[in-house]
């Protein structure tokens, strides 16, 4: 499985935009790329995911460099709520089982 | 907006007696999983299940592990003679559509903390 490198961890202030990056130099060209959340004591939430082309919906955008080797998710606020470990997941394109291979993530800490 | 449950929320276990997680995945679901989670570290995927089969397991899912639908609403996870290090949080997951399919997001409930003594 390709494997993806994270920072242990990022601060933003409140309302603020975070940028949230991803590296996956070893990506193939079917691996998508999807992004989850944990927040404490909670389990992981779906955030984001895409192939190529950069993805916006309700929760976050993403940002797919053109070689695909790293992406970027973008909170355009942050709040308090978004607090959390963020994970950066490649899944295979010819997975039948869609098993996620989850990595140490990225602490998000928001201050107020 | 539909949610994977989860029960109980925390299950306390003697060493060596038997264990069963329960969840009900999402109701049009058809891909489920487990993953687990002892403290402090990654969540780590154990088994995923279609068509009342495992379609892949991970070396963690050893024979003291087994899963099973006994309906057409409960997922269940069972750990036979528990050991300490089976200490962790269990998630369980379901996906939509046959095939997990790459673009298909997984749905998590929150978990069941798992304490053996």
């Amino acid at each position: 499985d390709a494997k993806t490198t994270q920072p242990n961890s990022m601060e933003s202030n409140e309302e603020e935009p975070v940028h949230l990056p991803c590296n996956h130099s070893t990506i193939s060209g079917t691996d998508y790329i999807h992004w989850y959340r944990q927040l404490p004591s909670q389990g992981p939430e779906y955030v984001i995911h895409g192939l190529t082309s950069n993805v916006n919906n309700r929760m976050a955008s993403l940002a797919i460099a053109e070689d695909r080797k790293s992406s970027t998710l973008i909170l355009h606020r942050a709040t308090l709520r978004d607090a959390a470990v963020y994970y950066c997941i490649l899944k295979k394109g010819s997975s039948n089982t869609g098993k996620l291979i989850f990595g140490q993530g990225t602490t998000l800490q928001v201050k107020p | 907006e539909p949610e994977v449950t989860q029960t109980p929320s925390h299950q306390v276990t003697q060493m060596g007696q038997e264990v069963i997680l329960r969840c009900v995945p999402i109701s049009n679901h058809l891909y489920f999983y487990w993953y687990r989670q002892i403290l402090g570290q990654k969540v780590e995927f154990l088994v995923s299940f279609y068509n009342n089969e495992i379609s892949e397991k991970s070396e963690i899912f050893d024979d003291q592990f087994s899963v099973e639908r006994p309906d057409g609403s409960n997922f269940t996870l069972k750990i036979r003679s528990t050991k300490l290090e089976d200490s962790a949080m269990y998630f369980c997951a379901s996906t939509r559509n046959r095939g997990g399919g790459s673009n298909q997001p997984q749905h998590f409930g929150d978990g069941t903390r798992l304490s053996i003594l």
